[in-house]
């Protein structure tokens, strides 16, 4: 299958600072990219979904200022959490999906950040 | 809106087979995915159903029926690296997850 490389694997930061998380899709053009989070023993709740050249598109609840989106070319798409806290530790998982060709293709995923905030 | 649910845990035996039900309601219909996810890990895709009936994949199978809002996902001969959470998707341009099932495979 397809491969998408998130980065880094895991970070600790200070509470207030910022920290940016990197989704590249290595072998395939990513038309749309979703971000997700996900507390212990929880399931994936989307964050954001976003398209190549466009502003993304947030869900209900999470604030677009604190969570920057940027997905500027067709291979990478970023996060940036933007003075974090610690009720902002988690784990972020990007998503990678080619729609060019219709819906009925699969979801790559990245390999999950480990955000840890102190 | 969409409404997915799945039971919490499941606990099976070595070799055994393992019956994962996902129930869903929707406005639209475009396709159910399920994926494995490890503690920790990225989830990996498993299989995708968008028409009614049986895909089998190996040890994996899964089962849609549209008319009753109901999948499944059905583990064969169950080796304990298949102790993992299973999510099932709807398929709406972007995915709506389920909260997983916790399979623990127990020797």
């Amino acid at each position: 299958g397809a491969v998408v490389s998130q980065h880094p694997s895991r970070v600790i930061c200070k509470s207030g600072t910022s920290v940016k998380i990197e989704c590249r899709s290595l072998d395939f053009q990513a038309t749309t990219m979703f971000w997700y989070r996900q507390f212990p023993k929880q399931s994936l709740m989307l964050m954001a979904t976003s398209n190549e050249g466009s502003k993304a598109t947030y869900e209900q609840g999470v604030e677009k200022d604190k969570f920057l989106i940027n997905h500027a070319s067709l291979t990478l798409s970023t996060l940036t959490v933007t003075s974090a806290h610690p009720e902002d530790s988690s784990f972020y998982i990007c998503s990678a999906r080619d729609l060019g060709d219709g819906m009925n293709t699969e979801a790559f995923f990245g390999q999950g950040t480990r955000l840890t905030v102190v | 809106g969409q409404n997915i649910d799945q039971p919490t845990e499941m606990t099976a035996t070595e070799g055994a087979i393992v019956q994962i039900n996902c129930t869903y309601q929707t406005s639209g219909f475009n396709g159910l995915f399920w994926y494995q996810q490890h503690a920790g890990e990225a989830p990996t895709f498993l299989s995708y159903n968008v028409l009614d009936g049986l895909e089998e994949k190996g040890r994996f199978s899964s089962f849609l029926s549209r008319s009753k809002g109901y999948s499944y996902l059905l583990l064969k001969e169950l080796q304990m690296k298949d102790s993992a959470s299973y999510l099932c998707a709807l398929n709406d341009y972007k995915l709506s997850f389920g909260a997983g099932t916790t399979v623990t495979v127990r020797a």
